[in-house]
């Protein structure tokens, strides 16, 4: 297994410019998530999924928009990027509602 | 949404024990106390659940409040790679939000 991947590692976008992180686990996990780490601060919860057609809010979605059509996806749109959205983006997978998270290796973004 | 309080940091010898504090005084009959680790640069990492028991595995032990209204994990000999910020989190059975708090910075001095 693969476990949870995210591309791409690094990302430099100019204000205004609009990308998608992708994310995919290949453990058939139900609830997926994307949190957000400023530098020196917590982790903080952008989206989250429970299973595929199935997403919600987290702490601080605003200016940005997930989707998951199947189990295994789950990317996370950017639609018109901030500077205040600089920052390292986690995505994260758990199998069942309450099990354990797995979390990717992370892409560190910078908006100019 | 239930929350967990941590002390901000602490701080350790090598190969001596770590106990490391969480108070979750609004939690609920259902919900999991997780703990994730997050060394420097990379993705937070799991290191130990439980519901209501003590719980042992080869990173740590756990030991839950008899109220379950506290936690604390347990790293018998701290070594220099135990060096992280420790996450006292709460996790719904039934799904929903996972909301991590500023976590408890370990420091491990030789």
């Amino acid at each position: 297994n693969a476990g949870v991947t995210q591309t791409p590692k690094f990302q430099v976008l100019k204000t205004g410019q609009s990308m998608t992180l992708q994310c995919a686990q290949d453990m058939n996990h139900e609830y997926m998530s994307w949190y957000r780490q400023d530098p020196g601060m917590g982790l903080r919860l952008i989206h989250y999924s429970v299973g595929a057609g199935i997403t919600d809010q987290g702490e601080v979605p605003n200016g940005y928009n997930v989707s998951r059509s199947t189990t295994e996806d789950f990317p996370l749109r950017l639609l018109s990027a901030a500077p205040s959205q600089t920052s390292v983006y986690f995505c994260a997978s758990s199998f069942g509602q309450g099990g354990i998270l797995y979390f990717g290796p992370g892409t560190r973004l910078t908006v100019t | 949404d239930a929350k967990t309080t941590q002390p901000n940091s602490m701080e350790s010898n090598e190969e001596e024990p770590v106990h490391l504090p969480c108070n979750h005084s609004t939690i609920s009959g259902t919900d999991y106390i997780h703990w994730y680790r997050q060394l420097p640069s990379q993705g937070p990492e799991y290191v130990i659940h439980g519901l209501t028991s003590n719980v042992n595995n080869r990173m740590a032990s756990l030991a839950i409040a008899e109220d379950r209204k506290s936690s604390t994990l347990i790293l018998h000999r701290a070594t220099l790679r135990d060096a992280a910020v420790y996450y006292c989190i709460l996790r719904q059975y039934r799904g929903g939000k996972l909301i991590f708090g500023q976590g408890t910075e370990l420091s491990v001095k030789p």
